[in-house]
């Protein structure tokens, strides 16, 4: 069965250092990858999205995010964070390409210090 | 283009009551979805549609309705609620079911007392 594992329920970064947060999948074909971020309150807004082709992705507000198939895994990485960027983040793949639907990670909460 | 929306934005009920969950679309989208959100658990899928006239469960749809009479609309039914409802509820809509991209509206914070 598909499914999506984000290792870190909470992440506490500076303001000013870089970022990584984890995604590992399990899916038995070509995976559709997102990164969808939610702030306080607010519904889902897309990052980005891994359909094909090149396997880092870039996305909105300075996201990044890298396809590595050996390693079942799509990483969201940002150079330098902003007290802004401070949300929940969740990863999901496409389940099936007929039907449209995804499943999500248990999401990440991002913690920014001053 | 006001996008996906949801009304209301909070509900209380008793256990036993039932209500509706409106959600609209006006991006012409032929897919649209149910989906709750719980604490640790991520988004889980209830329901989804392909478009109007058909529709199909999720991951977890039990003491949920829907139904797609318009490609704008998808309501959601809550035929007797109950404690474990208590969640977060987010309708989502994409172009079609091979784009995948889903556009998401504000959610509904629905309580069962």
């Amino acid at each position: 069965a598909q499914s999506v594992t984000q290792p870190d329920i909470h992440i506490t970064v500076s303001e000013g250092a870089s970022l990584e947060l984890r995604c590992n999948y399990s899916y038995g074909a070509t995976p559709y990858l997102f990164w969808y971020v939610q702030s306080p309150g607010q519904g889902l807004q897309l990052l980005l999205k891994y359909f094909s082709g090149d396997t880092l992705v870039q996305g909105i507000k300075g996201f990044e995010a890298e396809f590595k198939r050996s390693q079942s895994s799509f990483n969201l990485r940002k150079p330098s964070v902003h007290w802004s960027d401070a949300a929940e983040y969740f990863c999901a793949v496409g389940a099936q390409s007929n039907t449209g639907k995804l499943i999500f990670g248990q999401g990440t909460t991002l913690q920014v210090k001053p | 283009n006001a996008g996906v929306t949801q009304t209301p934005k909070f509900q209380v009920l008793k256990t036993g009551q039932s209500m509706t969950l409106q959600c609209a679309q006006d991006m012409n989208h032929e897919y649209m979805s149910w989906y709750r959100q719980d604490p640790g658990m991520g988004l889980r899928l209830i329901h989804y549609s392909v478009g109007a006239g058909i529709t199909d469960q999720g991951e977890v749809p039990n003491g949920y309705n829907v139904s797609r009479s318009t490609t704008e609309d998808f309501p959601l039914r809550l035929l007797s609620a109950a404690p474990s409802q208590t969640s977060v509820y987010f309708c989502a809509s994409s172009y079609d079911r091979g784009a995948h991209e889903q556009y998401f509206g504000p959610g509904t914070r629905l309580t069962v007392t």
